[in-house]
Parts: C-alpha cells; sequence; structure tokens
C-alpha cells in the first residue's frame, strides 16, 4: 500500500512568486493535516482537513497561504507571493477518519525562498 | 507560546546503553502522547505512544514514561543501536487528532 507521498520534494524559488506543493493521501484516509518545520524548531500545525472540508486552519500563518482538497482526495498548498521566512519544509499526514493513535507523515516538501 | 518542550537540541550516547529522551508539556487537557522518529530527508515515522490513563508503555527496545503531575514524559531506548540515530518529536494532542510537538532531539548512538 503506497504512503503519503508529496511532490515536489524540494523547490526553490524567488521571493514573490508563486509556489505549490501537493499531497496524496494514504487511500482511504479522510483526515489530511499539512505542517511545517523550519529550521531546527518544532512540527507546527497548519491545517486540518476532513475530506474536503477544512476542519481547522488555524495554524495558516497569513492569507498568502491557501489550501485546497477538493473531492476528498489529494490537497494542495499554495503560498502566493512566496517570502523569505516561508521557507522550510512543508509536511503532509494523513489518518483514517476514526482515530487509530497515530498520524501517516509523507516526506515532506522543501521550500526554499530566495 | 510551546506547549511540548524538549529541551535537549541533542544527546549522544554510546552503542548498548541506554538512551533518555524528555519532553514537557504544558497543557493539561493533552491526554495522548506520542513519540516520532525522523531520519534525514524523511518524514517523521510513528515510534511509540502512550494514553494519560497509563504511566508507562514498552515495545521491544523502546518504553515510553508518563508522569502526569509533573507534567512530563520520556523515551527510553535499550539497548540503544546505531540505527537508533535521528530526530526524536515528542507530541501531544487530545480528543480532534491535531498533534502538538515538541522542537526535537537529535540521537547519535556511538559505536
Amino acid at each position: 500500500e503506497a504512503g503519503v507521498t508529496q511532490f515536489p520534494s524540494h523547490s526553490v524559488i524567488e521571493k514573490g512568486q508563486t509556489v505549490t506543493l501537493r499531497c496524496d493521501p494514504i487511500s482511504g484516509h479522510d483526515n489530511l493535516y499539512w505542517y511545517r518545520r523550519v529550521m531546527g524548531k518544532e512540527i507546527k500545525f497548519l491545517l486540518h482537513f476532513v475530506k474536503e472540508s477544512k476542519q481547522d486552519e488555524s495554524g495558516m500563518p497569513n492569507n498568502r497561504f491557501l489550501a485546497e482538497r477538493t473531492g476528498g482526495t489529494y490537497s494542495t498548498l499554495k503560498v502566493q507571493p512566496a517570502e523569505l521566512e516561508d521557507s522550510g519544509v512543508y509536511f503532509c499526514a494523513s489518518s483514517p477518519l476514526q482515530w487509530t493513535g497515530e498520524l501517516f507523515f509523507g516526506e515532506g516538501s522543501r521550500l526554499t525562498v530566495l | 507560546d510551546q506547549q511540548v518542550k524538549q529541551n535537549s537540541p541533542s544527546l549522544s550516547v554510546q552503542e548498548g546503553r541506554i538512551s533518555i529522551l524528555n519532553c514537557d508539556y504544558t497543557n493539561s487537557m493533552f491526554d495522548y502522547f506520542l513519540w516520532y522518529k525522523k531520519y534525514p530527508a524523511e518524514g517523521p515515522t510513528f515510534l511509540i505512544s502512550i494514553s494519560s490513563i497509563k504511566d508507562k508503555n514498552e515495545d521491544g527496545r523502546f518504553t515510553v514514561f508518563l508522569n502526569k503531575s509533573a507534567k512530563h514524559l520520556s523515551l527510553h531506548i535499550v539497548p540503544s543501536q546505531p540505527g537508533d540515530s535521528a530526530v526524536y518529536f515528542c507530541a501531544a494532542n487530545f480528543g480532534n487528532e491535531k498533534l502538538t510537538f515538541g522542537t526535537g532531539t537529535r540521537l547519535t548512538i556511538i559505536p
């Protein structure tokens, strides 16, 4: 069974440009989460989808970040326009609707804003 | 305001000895605690967890201890092996499954 997959694995863009990160959760997982880790800091919650609905977006830094999960399958996280402080590793995680005691993480998308 | 704290950014332990990683939390609502392990360029992988109704959970070489009164948990790895070298994240949640993570502790096992 395929795990959580994320694309791209690494993206280098200039300040002011736009980047879109994609996450494909484990098949059948209705919960999908986005997290971010800035160098040396904690893995910080961004938002949580249940199917196609945003359950909690309290961690989204500002309105330059837009997450979607059309159809309740894969999700995208767009940063527009990107700023230097957006650099970090963006992790996606998924879990079944019924809590099983863990989240399954993807390998992350590293974003570098120059 | 960090609700989950890992105050040791790094730890080095001799192979075969015990590794003890510590984690403190401030939110008394947390009722479930997890440890994740992360290798470079990979995502975090689940290691072990403990519910607040217990004070110890063991899985092979890994044991997690929870002290609710002190709001403290620890992960014990014994014996430590070279493959245990990784960054370990402590995480906690209550009810809604959103995990709150600490900053991680980089464990290095010295052969």
